[in-house]
C-alpha cells in the first residue's frame, strides 16, 4: 500500500512569491493533517481535515496560508505571499477516521520550503 | 509554555549500552502518548504508543506517569541502527503535539 506522498520534495522561492504544496494521503484515510517544522523548533500542528471539511485550523499562522481538500482526497497548502519566516519543512499526515486515541497518524516525507 | 518538553541531547552512547529519554507534557487533558523516531531528513515514524500500564516492544520500554505528566523511553542493548532523533508526542483531541526531539548517536 502506498504511503502518504507530498510534492514537491523541495521548493526554493523568493519572498513575495506564491507556493502550493500538495499532499496525497493513504487511500481511504479520511483524516488529513498538515504540520510544519521551522529550523530549531518542534513540529507544530497547522490544521486538520476530515474528508473535505476543515475540522481544526487553529494552528494556521496567518491568512497567508490557505489549505484545501476538494473532494476529500488530496490536499493543497498555498502560501501567498511567502515570507522568510515561512521556511521550514511541511509535513502532511493521514489516518483512519475513528475515536481510538491511539489511532496512528502516518506522515509523508515532507516538503522542504526555503524562502529567500 | 511548550506542550511537550524534552532534553534535546545529543546522547552519544556505545553499542550495547542502555539509554533513557524523558519528557514532560503540560496539559493534563492530553489523551494519548507516543514515541516517534525520525531519521535525518526523513518523516517521523511511530516507534511505539505509551500506555498507562507501561509497555515493552523488544528492546524498547515506554512508561507513562499521568500524575507527574512524565513519559519515558528506555532502549536496551543499543544498536548502530538506533541512531536517530526520538520525538515525544502527545495527542489532544485529534492533534499531535511534538517535543523538539532527542538526538541519539550509537557509536561502534
Amino acid at each position: 500500500e502506498a504511503g502518504v506522498t507530498q510534492f514537491p520534495s523541495h521548493s526554493v522561492i523568493e519572498k513575495g512569491q506564491t507556493v502550493t504544496l500538495r499532499c496525497d494521503p493513504i487511500s481511504g484515510h479520511d483524516n488529513l493533517y498538515w504540520y510544519r517544522r521551522v529550523m530549531g523548533k518542534e513540529i507544530k500542528f497547522l490544521l486538520h481535515f476530515v474528508k473535505e471539511s476543515k475540522q481544526d485550523e487553529s494552528g494556521m499562522p496567518n491568512n497567508r496560508f490557505l489549505a484545501e481538500r476538494t473532494g476529500g482526497t488530496y490536499s493543497t497548502l498555498k502560501v501567498q505571499p511567502a515570507e522568510l519566516e515561512d521556511s521550514g519543512v511541511y509535513f502532511c499526515a493521514s489516518s483512519h477516521l475513528g475515536v481510538d486515541f491511539y489511532n496512528e497518524q502516518f506522515f509523508g516525507p515532507g516538503t522542504r520550503l526555503t524562502v529567500l | 509554555r511548550k506542550e511537550v518538553e524534552q532534553d534535546p541531547g545529543p546522547f552519544n552512547v556505545p553499542e550495547g549500552a542502555t539509554v533513557a529519554f524523558n519528557c514532560t507534557y503540560s496539559n493534563s487533558a492530553s489523551q494519548s502518548f507516543f514515541w516517534y523516531r525520525q531519521d535525518c531528513r526523513k518523516e517521523p515514524k511511530l516507534l511505539m504508543s505509551v500506555y498507562s500500564s507501561g509497555n515493552e516492544d523488544g528492546r524498547f520500554t515506554a512508561q507513562l506517569n499521568r500524575a507527574s505528566q512524565y513519559i519515558s523511553l528506555l532502549i536496551r542493548d543499543s544498536k548502530l541502527s538506533d541512531s536517530a532523533t526520538y520525538l515525544c508526542v502527545v495527542r489532544k483531541a485529534n492533534n499531535l503535539f511534538f517535543g523538539t526531539g532527542t538526538r541519539l548517536t550509537v557509536i561502534p
